[in-house]
């Protein structure tokens, strides 16, 4: 799986957007781009995937870059309960094991 | 979205006893389901990879004797942490794929005296 590396910690003020970079440089032209989250003491919360195109979903979009070494998480209008762990995930297309690095920490406050 | 459980939520138990604790795809069928483990202020951690039908894979510093998997069915999958101490004591996190998508259990806390 690729490498990934996002910022320890980040802040968002409530109702603005929240945008979580990841840089995933040494990614493989067939591995997927996954974003969780976690809420503390429970099981981490798929948010969306990627390949090459940006995507968006009723929680989230994604944007990849054209080269595909990093992408960034936008969650269009936080509220506090998006206050959790995220964490951007590019395992290997064959057996889909999820190496978890130390994620971003994202607290927004009211 | 696909839901996966755990049980128990909780556990305390006596050093030296054994654990067992089961994950269950809910609502769909998962050849292939893996088991977490983390401390706290930690990420988690990969510990092995459960397959129906055939033996787990364990990742490097895992030690299978000691966390016995079993894969039975295509909806559940079981940890057993054997002679458990208290340095075993975690959050145990188990999930399953569909689509290529991991669904996640809501957590063990397990808690070893």
């Amino acid at each position: 799986d690729a490498k990934t590396t996002q910022p320890t910690s980040m802040d968002c003020a409530e109702g603005r957007a929240a945008n979580l970079p990841c840089n995933h440089s040494t990614i493989s032209g067939n591995e997927y781009v996954y974003w969780y989250r976690q809420i503390h003491s429970q099981g981490p919360q798929y948010i969306i995937h990627g390949l090459k195109n940006n995507e968006t979903n009723e929680m989230a979009s994604l944007i990849i870059t054209e080269d595909r070494k990093s992408s960034t998480l936008i969650l269009p209008h936080a509220t506090l309960r998006d206050t959790a762990v995220y964490y951007c995930i590019a395992p290997k297309a064959t057996g889909n094991q999820f190496y978890f690095g130390t994620g971003t920490s994202l607290t927004v406050i009211p | 979205g696909a839901v996966v459980s755990q049980h128990p939520s909780r556990v305390i138990c006596k050093s030296g006893t054994s654990v067992k604790i089961e994950c269950r795809s809910l609502d769909f069928q998962a050849t292939t389901m893996f088991w977490y483990r983390q401390f706290p202020k930690q990420s988690l951690m990969l510990m092995a990879t459960s397959n129906e039908g055939s033996k787990a894979t364990y990742e490097q510093g895992v030690e299978k004797d000691k966390f016995l998997i079993n894969h039975a069915s295509l909806t559940l999958s079981t940890l057993t942490v054997t002679s458990a101490h208290p340095e075993d004591s975690s959050f145990y996190i188990c999930s399953a794929t569909r689509d290529h998508e991991q669904f996640f259990g809501p957590g063990t806390r397990l808690t070893v005296l």
